[in-house]
């Protein structure tokens, strides 16, 4: 059975930093491209970051409005997948998922960035 | 960055009835390999979105047949028959062609009549 887990949430004040993970099983995730999307509080989705495998260099994507302060990072030997962010702003507050792309998706963890 | 627009914003159906929501984007599509990556998710409430169709057409793994997608270019719609109670939430497109932003349509809300 695929499983991604998200953890690392919480409330943070604006311009501090939070790492969130996601830790896989139930597939070949060394292979896997891995991505992160975020839900605001309105329901929009947005697509994040992505982070290819290693035979691509582990090449990593941002959308624009996170491009500079948050970082995707990956770690094989675990099956896991990271987005560090830093100077968190008040728009960032959202459910954090991450996903294979398109069929697998985490439960979601929230970020509130709040003061 | 490629916009999708779906339509409606809302439906209330009937149970045992059929709807569908479309979803048109700014740019084609079709990718340079062929292959056009448009899916169509389901997020049932306090639920993450869950994969119903894949590159337009194909129903991912244990999707009903009461599901069905299709479109071409930059017009697409998600066909729902025989609505069951089980169908009820937010319906989202989402393209993967136009690399490395990919981009998901603002939702259809699915309720009953």
């Amino acid at each position: 059975e695929v499983q991604l887990v998200e953890t690392g949430g919480g409330l943070v004040q604006p311009g501090k930093s939070l790492k969130l993970t996601c830790a896989t099983s139930g597939f070949t995730f060394s292979t896997a491209w891995m991505h992160w999307v975020r839900q605001s509080p309105e329901k929009r989705l947005e697509w994040i970051a992505r982070i290819k495998d290693k035979s691509n260099n582990y090449a990593t994507d941002y959308v624009e409005s996170v491009k500079g302060r948050f970082t995707i990072s990956r770690d094989d030997s675990k099956s896991s997948v990271y987005l560090q962010m830093n100077s968190l702003k008040e728009e960032d507050t959202a459910t954090y998922y991450c996903t294979t792309g398109s069929e697998y998706w985490g439960q979601g963890v929230m970020v509130t960035v709040s003061s | 960055d490629v916009v999708m627009t779906q339509t409606p914003v809302s439906l209330s159906v009937s149970l045992g009835g059929q709807t569908s929501i479309s979803c048109r984007s700014s740019q084609s599509l079709v990718h340079s390999d062929g292959n056009t990556y448009l899916y169509w998710y389901l997020q049932k409430p306090g639920q993450s979105p869950q994969l119903l169709i894949y590159k337009v057409s194909n129903r991912f793994s244990g999707v009903p047949d009461r599901f069905s997608g299709s479109g071409s270019g930059t017009d697409f719609t998600l066909k729902i028959s025989r609505v069951e109670p089980e169908d009820l939430g937010v319906y989202y497109c989402y393209q993967g062609t136009h690399y490395p932003t990919w981009t998901f349509g603002g939702g259809t809300k699915l309720e009953l009549k």
